[in-house]
């Protein structure tokens, strides 16, 4: 069955860096795009990020772009979310999420979520 | 400030039936297919509706989705206690070149 498994969340410093991680397995990873989305404390669910199958485009919300990267290794499964420049506002549930159809915005399977909590 | 705008709460008696709108603009609704989720407090989202009025294996037919022009609908009938949740429209925005969100809709169950 599939499964995302996410990693790396935690406690940061206004300023300072995290990467979080997302191991997929049970479907051909490689085929598919792969999205982040956060829930911010309160707050309904933003879409934060998108790479393609192939990792050749990545598109990001407003407020990350430039502070944000997406990537992924589909020789080991895996895809990232490098956070930089981290601010108060992103502190969040993040989530990462599978395309469900190729070529398709909509996402049919999630991560638990990962807590991320940006503070002095 | 939601690219999309959802009412923030509907309600309804058990057996009843609740629809919730979606609005959006021809950058996104107007040209891009839309999905809905279903998300429980301290759990995963939950994919309802994709390309508008599709559901997922798994997903009961009580469960209806349209879209027409630049607007989508969700409808939900014969309303349960575990349909208590936040339900979420969502598409893709040509002119931002990012997915979004509508602001999340509050379903209760009477």
């Amino acid at each position: 069955q599939v499964q995302l498994v996410e990693s790396g969340g935690g406690v940061a410093q206004p300023g300072t860096s995290l990467r979080l991680s997302c191991a997929a397995s049970g479907f051909t990873f490689k085929t598919y795009a792969m999205h982040w989305v956060r829930q911010a404390p309160g707050k309904g669910l933003q879409w934060v990020a998108v790479i393609s199958y192939d990792g050749s485009k990545r598109y990001y919300e407003e407020s990350v772009r430039g502070r944000f990267t997406v990537s992924r290794d589909n020789s080991k499964n895996t895809l990232s979310l490098q956070l930089n420049s981290l601010r108060a506002e992103d502190t969040a549930v993040y989530y990462c999420a599978k395309a469900h159809i190729v070529g398709g915005n909509s996402m049919d399977y999630w991560g638990q979520g990962l807590l991320v909590t940006v503070s002095s | 400030q939601s690219v999309l705008t959802q009412p923030p709460s509907v309600s309804a008696a058990p057996g009843q039936k609740v629809t919730i709108s979606c609005s959006g603009r021809s950058s996104n609704i107007g040209n891009n297919y839309v999905s809905w989720y279903q998300h429980l407090p301290g759990t995963a989202p939950q994919l309802l509706i994709y390309d508008n009025n599709k559901r997922p294996s798994g997903i009961p037919d009580r469960f209806s989705g349209s879209q027409s022009g630049t607007s989508a609908t969700l409808g939900i009938t014969g309303l349960q206690t575990g349909d208590e949740a936040d339900y979420y429209c969502a598409t893709w925005d040509n002119s931002l070149s990012a997915g979004v969100f509508g602001g999340g809709t509050r379903v209760t169950v009477l």
